[in-house]
């Protein structure tokens, strides 16, 4: 497996457009987080799916902040409009069952999205 | 709400010498910790997990250890080299589903 892939790898652009990262979990993996990582702040989760249901957005900012998860293979956070202080890396990371108790697996980090928003 | 703190934020080495990395958390009642390493612009790998009901794991010359009631890890590695030079972060799992991360401790080991 390619491990999980991210896109792009890089993406500038300007105050108040609409911006959309994009991951492709491990195959068979039924967890899916985004997390954002910042100097300030470290690593944050925002939101995670089971199934390509979500679970828990809490860590969602604001609602300028939207993720999907269409089918197994796929999902995307969307940033609508971007601001400045939205800029940061953005990782996906997919995991075999959750990180609880019961299963405690890997979880396997996506080389990440540096987003600028000038 | 779980913190999570790493000391040092930053250490520098010479190659050859054994050195420890501190994690420590404020909430014992967790499900498991993990190790991860960070190489500059690349994501995350993890490096060891240990479930709440264990005291160490070991993967090569790392060796990370978990006192539970004490909120606190250590992750151990012996005899550095250059390439192990990454930020090491720890994360604490007492959610059940995901983890919260520390901050990290940037290492550099020096030939």
């Amino acid at each position: 497996d390619a491990g999980v892939i991210q896109s792009p790898r890089h993406e500038v652009t300007e105050m108040g457009q609409e911006v959309t990262l994009r991951c492709k979990p491990i195959s068979g993996h039924d967890y899916l987080f985004w997390y954002r990582q910042t100097m300030m702040r470290g690593l944050e989760l925002l939101i995670y799916f089971n199934n390509n249901v979500p679970i828990d957005d809490s860590g969602m900012p604001e609602d300028r902040f939207s993720a999907k998860m269409p089918n197994a293979s796929f999902s995307t956070l969307k940033i609508q409009p971007s601001e400045p202080r939205d800029s940061a890396v953005y990782f996906c990371a997919s995991s075999l069952g959750g990180q609880g108790a019961a299963g405690a697996n890997v979880l396997t980090f996506g080389a990440g999205s540096r987003l600028t928003v000038l | 709400k779980q913190e999570v703190t790493q000391i040092p934020a930053a250490l520098s080495v010479p190659e050859g010498e054994n050195l420890v990395l501190n994690c420590s958390f404020t909430d014992s009642a967790i499900y498991n910790l993990q190790w991860f390493r960070q190489d500059p612009g690349k994501g995350l790998t993890s490096l060891l997990l240990i479930q709440s009901s264990q005291r160490e794991q070991t993967s090569g010359r790392l060796n990370a250890s978990l006192d539970k009631s004490s909120g606190r890890s250590t992750l151990y590695i012996a005899a550095s080299q250059p390439g192990d030079s990454a930020t090491y972060l720890c994360a604490v799992n007492d959610s059940g589903y995901a983890l919260n991360f520390g901050k990290g401790t940037s290492l550099l080991v020096t030939p």
